[in-house]
């Protein structure tokens, strides 16, 4: 079975610190992308960050960063510095590299604190 | 912006209604997606058309019906619905080849059945 994991339904930080949101994922694939999204309040999916599954080196975008855990099946998101805008809801993803079907988890309330 | 562009933006309808739900991309994509997104659940996949042609029906009730006259718009017509359909509907699209494995989200419709 496809199912990706996000065992935080809520997190909050204060602004200018870090925080480190979790995911764990199964999948039977070798070869896959995964990948955290951003929804805000305007309920658009924006994405923050994707890691290719072959690639050990770990993805990041500016003050995003990942923790991929290829072995444990984990790929954690660590924000650096948060800041205000960062507050939203976070999904984890994952899509095998021949599949159609995109398996999201339940998502990560994260509330910034000025 | 990330070019996936969903009308109306909400939508209220009766039981006895029939309504379309449209989206638009303009990013040369070939496949086009529709999710469900309900409070506290994963994102559920209800439809993928690649080139037109629908690849992924995911259990879904007739009275959800998709239309894609071409690669730039995907229709989800609905009749009958029920109140449990209430919830935000997102259309994504993806371009499906090599290094396409991102998607790209409009800002949904959220849709509640009275």
């Amino acid at each position: 079975a496809q199912t990706v994991t996000q065992s935080q339904p809520e997190m909050s930080v204060q602004e200018a610190e870090t925080v480190t949101l979790s995911c764990t994922y199964d999948t039977s694939e070798s070869d896959y992308y995964l990948f955290w999204y951003k929804q805000p309040p305007s309920r658009q999916m924006i994405l923050v960050i994707r890691q290719e599954a072959y690639k050990q080196q770990n993805a990041t975008e500016n003050r995003f960063s990942v923790n991929f855990q290829k072995a444990a099946k984990s790929f954690s998101l660590k924000i650096s510095d948060s800041q205000l805008g960062d507050a939203a809801m976070y999904f984890c993803a994952h899509v095998p590299n021949t599949g159609n079907q995109f398996y999201f988890g339940t998502g990560t309330s994260l509330t910034v604190i000025p | 912006e990330t070019g996936v562009t969903q009308t109306p933006r909400h939508l209220v309808m009766g039981m006895t209604n029939k309504k379309s739900l449209k989206c638009e991309q303009h990013l040369g994509h070939n496949a086009m997606y529709w999710y469900k997104q309900s409070a506290k659940k994963p994102l559920e996949l209800m439809f993928v058309y690649n080139f037109k042609e629908q690849t992924e029906n995911n259990s879904v009730p007739s009275r959800f019906s998709p239309e894609c006259p071409n690669s730039s718009h995907l229709f989800l017509h609905l009749h009958t619905l029920q109140p449990e359909d209430s919830a935000l509907y997102l259309c994504a699209s993806r371009y499906p080849g090599q290094g396409g494995e991102k998607l790209f989200f409009g800002s949904g419709t959220q849709l509640s059945v009275l």
